[in-house]
């Protein structure tokens, strides 16, 4: 079995910086994903770690360190578009399951204030 | 690109009734899945299809099917709908095992009253 753990809520003004941790258990390990939800939206991709490190992509940064069990998605220049939910996902692979299949966190909510 | 495209995209149904929510990609994905969404619970799955000709069950299976008709579509179905099933379906695809991403559809959300 697996878990993944993520804050519930997050709430900061537009121009800050947001930290989003995410601790996880796994049988086995593939990757760290991000996915970012709007209110009413489908979930789309932002990123993907199978490395220890930080990986850029614009405002955004995800990392990841595999010793610790444990990565965060950082948000810089937040704006009022960013309010949205952000969910990390595991890919778990393990003996029983070659397949290896994404599971979610519970997600958590950004809210950018003026 | 439609990408990954769910039908309908909200459904009321009464205790008991069956329905097939459908999904259809046109991106050459080989890999398809069904989730459900509740608040607070995140993305939970169903079931899976490997490739075509292949299902498999996920973290929630009780009370559903699935026919992966061919290579693009997908198709969930509820035989006796219960209140317990009320939720935001998800399909999405992938390239093979997704390292790089799965492309969600834009859901159907479901009622059962």
């Amino acid at each position: 079995g697996q878990s993944l753990e993520q804050p519930s809520e997050v709430t900061a003004v537009e121009g800050a910086i947001v930290q989003i941790n995410c601790t996880y258990q796994t049988s086995g390990f593939y990757g760290l994903s991000w996915y970012q939800q709007h209110d009413g939206g489908a979930p789309t991709f932002l990123s993907y770690n199978a490395l220890d490190g930080l990986e850029e992509t614009g405002r955004f940064s995800s990392f990841l360190s595999r010793s610790d069990s444990y990565g965060y998605l950082l948000l810089q220049e937040l704006q009022m578009k960013d309010s949205a939910s952000y969910f990390c996902a595991v890919r778990d692979e393990s003996p029983a399951d070659s397949w290896g299949k994404l599971q979610f966190g519970a997600g958590t909510q950004v809210v950018v204030t003026p | 690109n439609a990408g990954v495209t769910q039908t309908p995209k909200f459904q009321v149904l009464k205790t008991g009734q069956s329905m097939t929510l459908q999904c259809a990609q046109d991106m050459n994905h080989n890999s398809m899945y069904w989730y459900r969404q509740d608040p607070g619970m995140g993305l939970r799955l169903i079931y899976y299809s490997a490739s075509e000709g292949t299902t498999d069950k996920g973290e929630v299976p009780n009370g559903y099917n699935v026919s992966r008709l061919n290579k693009r579509e997908f198709s969930l179905r509820l035989e006796s709908a219960a209140p317990s099933q009320t939720s935001v379906y998800f399909c999405a695809s992938s390239v093979d095992r997704g390292f790089y991403g799965y492309t969600f559809g834009s859901g159907t959300r479901l009622t059962v009253v």
